[in-house]
């Protein structure tokens, strides 16, 4: 069974600083996805990453994957008020459409 | 591309009574679709893969008498929560792919509230 873990669960920086989500699958999965979700609101597709070193930027946010250790990071840069916001990722269940969801992580970016 | 419409968006109904959600893919055909159920401040968990012109997938635990989902069209997935309780009160959150190389498109979600 395919179980995903997400750290911190919940992350409280100040703007203009960096930090990193991780997020670890315990089987081998065909894709990892990250996803931000504003509160009361569903979920908006951030990224999609399908392969070993896969890496995809998007303004302050940069996602990887690394299939070997089953590890996929979210890496924010010089955080704004703006990227407050859960985020959850999620790994494809191997040859099947599943998606599991990793717990989520809280971020709140402090001016 | 790769438009999924959820309604209502939110929805109150007195408790006995069954509710019914709707999933559209606007824009493209959708065999499978997901429907996920999120509690406040927690993680999406799926319920069931609605499959076009087949009986759903329920993922264990979820009640197939109290979910009933109907995938009756390439581009329509209704979700009925029969004789509604408070505790199936939720935000309740569908989603389709047409190409899974490109992710999954997640509906706006419907919040419900059952008094």
């Amino acid at each position: 069974e395919l179980k995903v873990e997400q750290n911190p669960l919940f992350l409280s920086m100040q703007e203009g600083k960096n930090y990193t989500i991780y997020c670890n699958y315990s089987t081998t999965s065909d894709r990892l996805y990250w996803y931000r979700q504003d509160p009361g609101k569903s979920l908006e597709s951030l990224f999609v990453l399908l392969s070993n070193g896969a890496v995809k930027q998007e303004g302050r946010l940069m996602a990887s994957l690394d299939t070997k250790a089953r590890l996929s990071t979210l890496h924010i840069t010089a955080a704004v008020h703006d990227l407050s916001a859960t985020y959850f990722c999620a790994a494809d269940n191997f040859g099947n459409e599943k998606l599991t969801f990793g717990t989520g992580t809280r971020l709140t970016i402090i001016p | 591309g790769a438009v999924v419409s959820q309604h209502p968006s939110w929805v109150i109904c007195k408790s006995g009574t069954s509710v019914k959600i709707e999933c559209r893919s606007l824009d493209f055909q959708a065999t499978t679709m997901f429907w996920y159920r999120q509690f406040p401040k927690q993680s999406l968990m799926l319920m069931a893969t609605s499959n076009e012109g087949s009986k759903a997938t329920y993922e264990q635990g979820v009640e197939k008498d109290k979910f009933l989902i109907n995938h009756a069209s390439l581009t329509l997935s209704t979700l009925t929560v029969t004789s509604a309780h408070p505790e199936d009160s939720s935000f309740y959150i569908c989603s389709a792919s047409w190409d899974r190389d490109y992710g999954y498109t997640f509906g706006s979600g419907t919040r419900l509230t059952v008094v």
